[in-house]
């Protein structure tokens, strides 16, 4: 496809139970990063990916949430055991990955997450 | 206090007026973004600055480095131009993590 997308749209799901949110990228992008956008919040860094390979997993929330990538495509974004907090918009993005965090960043439609 | 900071954090406009948002941070920086949420929810990457102007049709960001300080202006202002518009910057030691802004949120009236 032409732009970022992301599956699915929405989700709704139970407290306690696991979630995965996908994130296809622009192809030929290496550079992929996952947000989460909580009600009323600003946008909060999750993840960055280059190639298939995270530097940085600080940005994850906790240890229930990981982030992986493979083939230097497709990312998942899993939430173990979800929780209430959890709900939020999660957004992922793309980007050419040829100068890390200061390339123009391609945003996907995002993901609603509702955690009853 | 938040490591970036935007103002106003609303804002309403008639059409056609010069709009001006501000974006101060207290981190040494490489990069800052500017960003644009649509009320449907869609993010588009306005800037990236580093140093110095850009100037992308009405819109204008700017970047004063010693200062700190960042901002946006859109000249001509028109409804369509309503949306969030976010700044997040880049640390110059952290550069794996983007620090945002909570947004500004733009009203113009035709």
């Amino acid at each position: 496809g032409a732009g970022v997308s992301q599956s699915p749209s929405n989700k709704v799901t139970e407290k306690g139970k696991d979630v995965e949110l996908r994130c296809d990228p622009i192809s030929g992008h290496t550079a992929l990063y996952w947000y989460r956008q909580s009600l009323g919040q600003g946008l909060e860094f999750l993840i960055y990916f280059q190639g298939n390979s995270a530097p940085d997993k600080s940005g994850l929330p906790s240890d229930r949430f990981s982030a992986e990538r493979t083939g230097g495509s497709v990312s998942t974004l899993t939430i173990q055991r979800t929780q209430q907090e959890d709900s939020a918009v999660y957004l992922c993005a793309s980007s050419s990955g040829l100068a890390g965090l200061t390339d123009t960043q391609y945003f996907g439609p995002g993901t609603r997450l509702t955690v009853l | 206090k938040n490591e970036v900071e935007q103002s106003p954090q609303n804002l309403t406009a008639q059409e056609g007026e010069f709009i001006t948002i501000n974006c101060s941070y207290s981190v040494g920086i490489s990069a800052l973004h500017w960003l644009q949420q649509h009320p449907g929810g869609g993010i588009v990457s306005l800037f990236m600055l580093s140093s110095g102007k850009k100037k992308h049709g009405r819109l204008i960001a700017t970047i004063n480095i010693q200062e700190k300080h960042s901002s946006l202006h859109i000249t001509a202002s028109h409804p369509r131009d309503s949306a969030v518009y976010i700044c997040a910057v880049l640390q110059i030691y952290n550069t794996d993590k983007l620090i945002f802004g909570t947004g500004t949120r733009l009203q113009v009236f035709p």
